[in-house]
């Protein structure tokens, strides 16, 4: 079944702990996205990438980093968190380098930094 | 960056009237407009896109227009049912990203 996984699903950390979401996808697309989705503001874009070890900022990509080692996986990575990320994240992925095809999403992470 | 506004940010009809959701967005250099809906406590998934070089696009009771010049395109539901309700976000692509809209929430009245 052709589908994005995020892992975990929820999570409850604290203010300084660095931690990873993971985002695979098996549909062997080159564009992968992050976003956030805070009440009221839609849904907010954080970091893509365009093809393996090819990455850049979205509109929110401060306090996040990104890697993109393998086609399938682009990890999000807080390394010091701060409750101002507690959010709904959203990975998703696109077919062609630009991503302006269907993007599909994975199921989302429900982050609280404590 | 693209600013991006959606309107109206809340909507209700009753079943089986017609839903307009306008999107108007400011960089001219956008080509590939897309629609998603999301239903509550689920993820975003798309409903219908248009790309730069075509007007207007259908697919069943869905239907996207796009105005280019003016910058803005909007999607039209006929014979709204209740499934239909639901947040409708508008994402128009500006340089390999994508701003969203803030969103539309639908509520089709039985």
């Amino acid at each position: 079944e052709a589908q994005v996984t995020q892992n975990p699903r929820y999570l409850i950390t604290v203010t300084g702990k660095k931690l990873t979401v993971t985002c695979s996808q098996n549909m062997n697309h080159e564009y992968m996205s992050w976003y956030r989705q805070d009440p009221g503001l839609g849904l907010r874009q954080i970091y893509y990438s365009m093809n393996v070890e090819v990455t850049d900022k979205g509109d929110v990509p401060e306090g996040y980093k990104v890697s993109r080692k393998e086609k399938r996986n682009f990890p999000l990575i807080l390394e010091s968190p701060s409750p101002n990320q507690t959010s709904l994240y959203f990975c998703a992925s696109s077919w062609g380098l630009a991503g302006d095809n269907e993007q599909f999403f994975g199921p989302g992470t429900r982050l609280t930094v404590l | 960056g693209e600013n991006v506004e959606q309107h109206p940010s809340t909507l209700s009809v009753q079943e089986g009237d017609s839903a307009v959701i306008k999107c108007t967005y400011s960089d001219s250099a956008s080509n590939y407009f897309p629609w998603y809906k999301q239903e509550l406590g689920k993820r975003p998934q798309l409903i219908i896109d248009i790309r730069s070089n075509v007007g207007e696009k259908k697919d069943q009771r869905i239907a996207v227009t796009l105005n280019k010049t003016a910058k803005h395109f909007s999607l039209h539901i006929t014979e709204t049912q209740p499934e239909d309700s639901a947040v409708y976000f508008c994402a128009p692509d500006n340089f390999n990203k994508f701003y969203f809209g803030s969103g539309t929430k639908l509520n089709v009245k039985p």
